[in-house]
């Protein structure tokens, strides 16, 4: 399965933009990019998902380069509440059979007033 | 929404307690997972299940069973419980769409 790297650390302040890097250099044709967050004491929450073109909603958007080895997760106006720690994961799709991807440990991500 | 519950926030068991965690979900998932968490260590697969009556091993299972008997519950069991195995312990549930669905977790100390 695709490894995907991320710093382990970042901050922003905030309503300011915070852009989240994740490099996937091996990911294959078939991975979806999925990115989730943890705030603390909570699961993790699901925010985003990508194959090769950008995607936006309510929480977020995704940028995926054209090679497709990595993307970056921006959170438009970034609020105290958006203090988590954000993993991106690869995964294909449909899911079941053998595959389980891994959750690194991710970027902790503190926005500060 | 999906929503994944973990039947316990806090739970304090003493060494050498059988512990039962267990999990439910509600939007008809096949596949279940629980995971621990530790400062420092991210996230770690101990079980998963395809279906009923189904379990594969994930990456740390020594020391902790699972039981599948219905498509909903997946309980972890937790045979003797020992101080390393002090941790927040979550459940999570997967779709094809939208990957992993987490319960809040589980927080388990064990004196």
């Amino acid at each position: 399965d695709a490894k995907t790297t991320q710093p382990p650390s970042m901050d922003c302040a905030e309503g300011r933009a915070a852009n989240l890097p994740c490099n996937h250099s091996t990911i294959s044709g078939n991975e979806y990019v999925y990115w989730y967050r943890q705030i603390h004491s909570q699961g993790p929450q699901y925010i985003i998902h990508g194959l090769k073109n950008n995607e936006t909603n309510e929480m977020a958007s995704l940028i995926i380069t054209e090679d497709r080895k990595s993307s970056t997760l921006i959170l438009p106006h970034a609020t105290l509440r958006d203090t988590a720690v954000y993993y991106c994961i690869v995964r294909p799709l449909p899911s079941g059979g053998s595959y389980i991807p891994t959750f690194g440990r991710g970027t902790s991500l503190i926005v500060h007033p | 929404d999906v929503k994944v519950t973990q039947s316990s926030r806090y739970l304090v068991k003493r060494t050498g307690e059988k512990v039962f965690l267990e999990c439910v979900q509600d939007m008809d998932h096949e596949n279940m997972f629980w995971y621990r968490q530790d400062p420092g260590l991210g996230l770690r697969l101990i079980y998963f299940s395809y279906d009923v009556k189904m379990k594969e091993k994930g990456d740390i299972p020594e020391g902790y069973s699972v039981s599948r008997e219905k498509k909903e519950r997946f309980s972890l069991i937790l045979e003797s419980a020992s101080t390393n195995q002090t941790s927040m312990y979550l459940c999570a549930s997967s779709s094809s769409t939208y990957g992993y669905t987490f319960g809040s977790g589980t927080r388990l100390t064990v004196v």
